[in-house]
């Protein structure tokens, strides 16, 4: 069973770029999540998405977006890029059930991320 | 919202020795506790994780312990190899459906040979 895929694994912005980062589940997972990585602050959560519906949202600005896709697939957007969203960000799959889940259904399964580094 | 603190942020142990990573959590709510584990140029991979009604768990050489009352739960790795050493996170999550976990700041095992 293929893991969570990442792409690019690398990218180098200048500040006021904007960037697309895509995200591919592993198959039958219906939740993706993305957090940022620095080495200051950890992972902070950005958002998450289920059935193509974004259902929590972390305290980053607006100039981070994300959407998901019919197949689950994801897409995280950030604009005018600031030399402090320069990151590690990953991506993190699960089946994501609502309520009281089962354990399986909150298992995250992260990809290998995407380095961002802005100029 | 959910705060956890996580202590040490460095350790270094000699091989065959015992870690000990201890996290707190702050909303009493959270009910799902994984441990993950990242290797460099890699993300986090989960290595064990408890849920409120369960006070201890094991596999293998790692082990998960939870104190509810206190908000406490620890990663305990024993017989330490090279290979574990890496970044270690601790992490909570309320039971809402919503998959929003919040990550400790990380220990960085280092294990000698």
């Amino acid at each position: 069973k293929a893991g969570v895929t990442q792409t690019p694994r690398y990218l180098i912005k200048t500040r006021g770029q904007q960037v697309t980062l895509s995200c591919s589940p592993i198959s039958g997972h219906r939740s993706v999540s993305w957090y940022q990585q620095t080495p200051g602050q950890g992972l902070q959560f950005l958002f998450e998405y289920f059935s193509e519906t974004q259902r929590n949202k972390g305290n980053f600005p607006g100039r981070f977006s994300g959407r998901q896709f019919s197949n689950s697939r994801s897409e995280m957007n950030v604009s005018t890029l600031e030399l402090g969203d320069s990151a590690l960000y990953l991506c993190a799959s699960s089946f994501g059930g609502t309520g009281w889940s089962s354990v399986a259904n909150e298992k995250l399964f992260f990809g290998s991320g995407t380095q961002l580094s802005v100029l | 919202g959910e705060n956890v603190e996580q202590h040490p942020s460095t350790l270094s142990v000699q091989e065959g020795d015992s870690a000990v990573i201890k996290c707190t959590y702050s909303d009493s709510a959270s009910n799902y506790f994984p441990w993950y584990k990242q290797e460099l140029g890699k993300g986090p991979q989960l290595i064990i994780d408890i849920r409120s009604n369960v006070g201890e768990k094991k596999d293998q050489r790692i082990a998960v312990t939870l104190n509810k009352t206190a908000k406490h739960f620890s990663l305990h790795i024993t017989e330490t190899q090279p290979e574990d050493s890496a970044v270690y996170f601790c992490a909570a999550k309320d039971s809402g459906g919503y998959q929003k976990v919040t990550f400790g700041i990380g220990t960085k095992l280092q294990v000698i040979p």
